[in-house]
């Protein structure tokens, strides 16, 4: 039972460009929501997060939406770096639970 | 100095062995975690440690046995190792269980042949 999706395993993009990596959950009691970030031979790294109770979050070049409705989150970059080559991953949690279920995440690759 | 380390970075081995994984965080976090990263990419957790007592376990053969000796360390030993076990294994750990984010080490490629 795969409760959280990232449907596109690869994303290429020019440098300077916005990237837009998406993921979509089939829990609704999922409450809070992180992307991590994942450079080849090393562990995830957090990179940002989202309580349901918010709609959008920034952190500079990044900023988190989630359309619960649609039970959709997506992370946009802005500009795209090639710094910001790796694979992606989302996550989802429900309060109190303390584990997260994550995606299979998506390899973004930004092209100088 | 790295804040979550596990080793060994990779391990090959044949069935039917038995293995450990060392996992120590130096980050002074209370809790500390399991993940397996199967072929499909899934990261699943496996197991959750808070100051030395386990608090998730999820649905996992009992040929794997974590032990924490202190709140610095998870270590996980498998045994009777099997074609299904390779996968990479990742350590993480957090402030707290109610944390929200994990703090991983570099991942074990474990292949058994």
């Amino acid at each position: 039972d795969q409760q959280v999706k990232q449907n596109s395993p690869s994303l290429s993009v020019q440098e300077g460009r916005i990237s837009i990596l998406n993921c979509d959950y089939t829990n609704s009691m999922f409450d809070y929501f992180l992307w991590y970030k994942k450079y080849p031979a090393e562990g995830p790294t957090f990179l940002i997060s989202i309580s349901s109770i918010k709609d959008k979050n920034e952190d500079g070049r990044f900023t988190v939406f989630l359309n619960k409705s649609a039970k959709h989150l997506s992370l946009h970059i802005v500009p795209s770096q090639p710094g910001d080559s790796a694979v992606y991953f989302c996550a989802a949690s429900v309060s109190g639970t303390y584990k997260y279920i994550f995606g299979t995440g998506t390899r973004l690759k930004v092209l100088a | 100095d790295t804040a979550v380390s596990q080793t060994p970075k990779y391990l090959v081995t044949q069935m039917g062995n038995d293995k450990s994984i060392k996992c120590e965080q130096n980050l002074g976090h209370d809790t500390m975690y399991w993940y397996k990263q199967d072929s499909k990419k899934f990261l699943k957790i496996m197991f959750s440690y808070n100051n030395k007592e386990l608090i998730i376990n999820e649905t996992v053969p009992n040929r794997f046995s974590p032990k924490s000796p202190d709140k610095a360390h998870l270590n996980l030993h498998i045994n009777s190792l099997e074609l299904g076990d390779s996968a990479v294994y990742f350590c993480a750990s957090s402030q707290d269980p109610s944390s929200n984010i994990q703090y991983f080490g570099a991942g074990t490629r474990l292949s058994v042949l």
